[in-house]
């Protein structure tokens, strides 16, 4: 079990960028979670999918954040453009089942700073 | 709606001596609660979960959580800490009807001291 795999770790940018952050995780897990920490705001849920499907995407920020599953092994979060407030560690994290009795297994997260 | 709330920002301690992080939640409905922990440059770590039944849990790394319903509380302990314990540790709280969408309290940072 290589757990959940988060590319890159850091990436750094510069405001008006196409940023991209990748995750695969747990075979077997059928949620995918994507948080966002900051000092400021602590964690964040920004979307969650079940089985592929996006069920709540209420705290993604804005339109300029879009996020992925097209299928059971990877994800995606994109910001196009990026802007210096993005700047933040962005966590994916998948479950087993349908998730509230089941522990989310956390990456080591993507650190964004944006310029 | 459902909250949660970390007492304490930071706590320090001395090696060996007990600890107490406090969380309290608010929620309308029945709630399920977890501690996390964070180690530097990593993602969370489940430390335990409350779901039913007895009200004292045991977590990974000799801690335990007790839910009180009555004070909405489910406070962490832990009798003697190591340097090791040294991390944000992280209460959160979900219902079933949120399938598993997690509410994430601020932190509390467990700063052990030698």
């Amino acid at each position: 079990d290589a757990g959940v795999i988060q590319s890159p770790r850091h990436e750094v940018t510069e405001m008006g960028q196409e940023v991209t952050l990748r995750c695969k995780p747990i075979s077997g897990h059928n949620s995918l979670f994507w948080y966002r920490q900051t000092m400021m705001r602590g964690l964040e849920l920004l979307i969650y999918f079940n089985n592929n499907v996006p069920i709540d995407d209420s705290g993604m920020p804005e339109d300029r954040f879009s996020a992925k599953m097209p299928n059971a092994s990877f994800s995606t979060l994109k910001i196009q453009p990026s802007e210096p407030r993005d700047s933040a560690v962005y966590f994916c994290a998948s479950s087993r089942g349908t998730g509230f009795g089941s522990p989310l297994h956390f990456g080591n997260g993507t650190r964004l700073t944006v310029t | 709606a459902q909250s949660v709330t970390q007492l304490d920002s930071q706590v320090p301690v001395f090696e060996e001596a007990p600890v107490e992080l406090r969380c309290n939640y608010s929620s309308s409905v029945s709630v399920y609660l977890f501690w996390y922990v964070q180690y530097p440059n990593q993602g969370l770590q489940l430390l335990l979960k409350y779901l039913s039944g007895s009200t004292l849990v045991k977590g990974i790394n000799g801690f335990e959580a007790e839910f009180n319903k009555s004070q909405t509380s489910f406070h962490l302990r832990k009798p003697s800490v190591h340097i090791s314990d040294t991390a944000e540790y992280f209460c959160a709280v979900t219902h079933s009807s949120n399938t598993g969408k997690l509410i994430f309290g601020q932190g509390t940072t467990l700063q052990v001291k030698p």
